[in-house]
């Protein structure tokens, strides 16, 4: 299974933009990097998925360089409600499951 | 389509006792996903179940839980003689498909907050 490497923690501050890197140097050719986001008492929810380059949709922004070896998640201009847990995963045909890591916390302020 | 329901939200359960949690997945998803949470922590996988089956129980320890996904009804996680350790929260996933589908997307409930005293 591919492993993900991610800040445990970023601030912020509303209006800006955040980027936040994920490692997965042993991605496989057939896995796909997903994003999901956990507010406080809830369960997580998807963000974004992509494969290669770039992939956009209302909430967010995915990167991934040709190597595909990390991957980055854009939120354009923050706000209070932004601040989560942001979880980068790797799901493929070697796995049956999402497998969580610590995720990054992202802490927005006024 | 109502998203995935678990129930009840909260549990309070003296040391010993059983604790049942349900999980109705959304609309047409026949795959379950069980997933423990302490506080300030990630997500741990403990099983994933297949109408009527277990798939793949890896991460649910051995002895006190089980859990099912029968033909009709909600999917239980079931811990017996509960112990302080088992407090936490436990997350329900449901998806259309196995995961390692592209594009599968996850959904999960909104989890039950057991705390053992």
């Amino acid at each position: 299974l591919a492993k993900t490497t991610q800040p445990i923690s970023m601030d912020s501050y509303e209006g800006q933009e955040v980027n936040i890197t994920c490692s997965h140097n042993n991605i496989a050719t057939n896995d796909y990097i997903t994003w999901y986001q956990q507010f406080p008492s809830q369960g997580p929810r998807f963000i974004i998925q992509g494969y290669k380059t770039k992939v956009t949709n209302e909430v967010a922004s995915l990167f991934i360089p040709a190597d595909r070896k990390s991957s980055t998640l854009s939120l354009p201009r923050v706000s209070l409600s932004d601040t989560a847990v942001y979880y980068c995963l790797v799901q493929g045909l070697g796995t049956d499951k999402l497998i969580f890591g610590t995720g990054t916390r992202l802490q927005v302020f006024p | 389509n109502a998203g995935v329901m678990q129930n009840p939200r909260h549990l309070v359960r003296r040391r010993g006792q059983e604790a049942r949690l349900r999980c109705s997945p959304m609309k047409g998803h026949s795959h379950v996903y069980w997933y423990r949470q302490l506080p300030e922590e990630g997500l741990k996988f403990m099983v994933y179940l297949q109408k009527e089956n277990i798939i793949d129980e890896s991460g649910m320890p051995k002895e006190r839980f089980s859990a099912e996904f029968p033909k009709e009804g909600p999917s239980i996680l079931r811990i017996q003689q509960v112990v302080r350790g088992d407090s936490a929260a436990y997350f329900c996933a449901s998806s259309p498909d196995r995961i390692h589908a592209s594009n599968t997307e996850a959904f999960f409930g909104q989890g039950t907050r057991l705390t053992v005293v």
